[in-house]
């Protein structure tokens, strides 16, 4: 199995652009999670999604902030308009109903300028 | 706020010692569980307790949980240079399947 991938794995912007991150989850997993990562907080929770539909999104800093998860395969996480305390490593994680595990992509390191 | 929070932040160890990372957490859990994270890279699961049990053991690594102390600790036996990374618990608190990561023990093993 190829695990969770995510794309780009690095992106740098400059402030008030869009960005897009990636993710696609293990097949027949029907749990998707994206985390942020900073030193400072720590790992949070952003959002996370069952069977393609968002179940929780109150981690989700403020409105700039966007998913969507169109199929079982895919997942984007959207950021419009980007700020430098936006930057962080985010991730996307997946997990099978029942088994409580979490598998987590490589993440993607975003440099907002 | 962080449900759970590992001790101590940063460990150095030689090759061969015993690792030992704690983890307090605040309110009732389903189960806990400690992931690996390399430099650079994602998490990994590498272990899950639940509630009802007090030890589990998977190969180096040993878990103990004391549900009454709101408490678990991570004891890595024989401990590796490519055991360096830091380590996280994440408490499964709810029926929905989130996780709450502490901030992480650094772990250094050195050859």
């Amino acid at each position: 199995d190829a695990g969770v991938i995510q794309s780009p794995r690095h992106e740098v912007t400059e402030m008030g652009q869009e960005v897009t991150l990636r993710c696609k989850p293990i097949s027949g997993h029907d749990y998707l999670f994206w985390y942020r990562q900073t030193m400072m907080r720590g790992l949070e929770l952003l959002i996370y999604f069952n069977n393609n539909v968002p179940i929780d999104d109150s981690g989700m800093p403020e409105d700039r902030f966007s998913a969507k998860m169109p199929n079982a395969s895919f997942s984007t996480l959207k950021i419009q308009p980007s700020e430098p305390r936006d930057s962080a490593v985010y991730f996307c994680a997946s997990s099978l109903g029942g088994q409580r595990t979490q598998y987590f992509g490589p993440g993607t390191r975003l440099l907002v300028l | 706020s962080q449900q759970g929070e590992e001790d101590p932040q940063a460990l150095s160890i030689q090759e061969g010692e015993n690792a030992t990372m704690n983890c307090s957490y605040k309110t009732s859990i389903n189960n806990l569980q400690w992931y690996r994270q390399n430099s650079g890279r994602g998490l990994v699961h590498l272990i899950l307790i639940r509630s009802n049990e007090r030890e589990k053991h998977s190969g180096r690594l040993r878990v103990t949980l004391d549900t009454s102390k709101k408490s678990s600790s991570l004891l890595i036996t024989a401990s590796r240079a490519a055991d360096t990374a830091s380590y996280f618990c994440a408490t499964d608190a709810s029926s929905n399947y989130k996780l709450t990561f502490g901030k992480g023990t650094l772990l250094t093993v050195n050859p």
